[in-house]
């Protein structure tokens, strides 16, 4: 089984919908957990990070963890064609994991 | 958040050749950088892990005479691949790792990438 897993879609919206990104996890050790969105030919960049289980919210993205589901989730609310990019799960016990990253496409 | 910078963006290179790509942590010290391979549509490929001031710990199946990396400063990590061949096109992405506070703890911050092709 893998540390992380991640659904690669692709994922394809309308503007202005919202998107739900997922990861679930097997070790129940890992604190540490963030999202970063990777455009194509760019490295990625860090978009949110959370400690432990619960919610932050960061203006259209709200990222959430249940530790007792081993489930991380990424929202994005009014969804804008510049969101378009690959999202990347990871997480942090003794070191880093990463999901296979999740391709999404917001249609104008 | 911090910024991370590598260089160069591009390379293209004759096979035998070495190539050396470079990167640096602009606005904070990295006592731990990391090196990645992304082939194209998948996930990041964690090559070694580079310490300042000691050897860098690699990966298994990573060779470590061929992928050379070197972590002289606290905001300097180097690699460098030596008599390049076609099979080792990729992009390179190097990553710092940095505290953000006692809650949230470490996170990497990424460079933009470095995109190798060896002709």
């Amino acid at each position: 089984q893998k540390e992380v897993e991640q659904d690669p879609g692709p994922l394809s919206v309308p503007e202005g919908a919202i998107v739900s990104l997922n990861c679930t996890y097997s070790n129940s050790a890992f604190q540490y957990f963030m999202w970063y969105r990777q455009y194509s030919r760019k490295g990625p960049e860090l978009l949110m990070y959370t400690y432990s289980s619960g919610n932050k919210e960061d203006g259209r993205f709200t990222a959430q963890v249940d530790k007792s589901s081993k489930y991380i989730s990424l929202f994005i609310r009014d969804s804008q064609p510049s969101d378009s990019a690959t999202y990347l799960c990871a997480m942090r016990g003794n070191q880093f994991y990463f999901g296979t990253g999740t391709s999404l496409t917001v249609i104008p | 958040g911090a910024v991370v910078s590598q260089h160069p963006s591009r390379v293209i290179c004759k096979s035998g050749t070495s190539v050396k790509i470079e990167c640096r942590s602009l606005d904070f010290q990295a006592t731990t950088m990391f090196w990645y391979r992304q082939f194209p549509k998948k996930s990041l490929m964690l090559m070694a892990t580079s310490n300042e001031g000691s050897k860098a710990t690699y990966e298994q199946g990573v060779e470590k005479d061929k992928f050379l990396i070197n972590h002289a400063s606290l905001t300097l990590s180097t690699l460098t691949v030596t008599s390049a061949h076609p099979e080792d096109s990729s992009f390179y992405i190097c990553s710092a790792r940095e505290l953000i506070d006692l809650t949230s703890g470490e996170t990497q911050y990424f460079g933009p990438g470095t995109r190798l092709l060896v002709l």
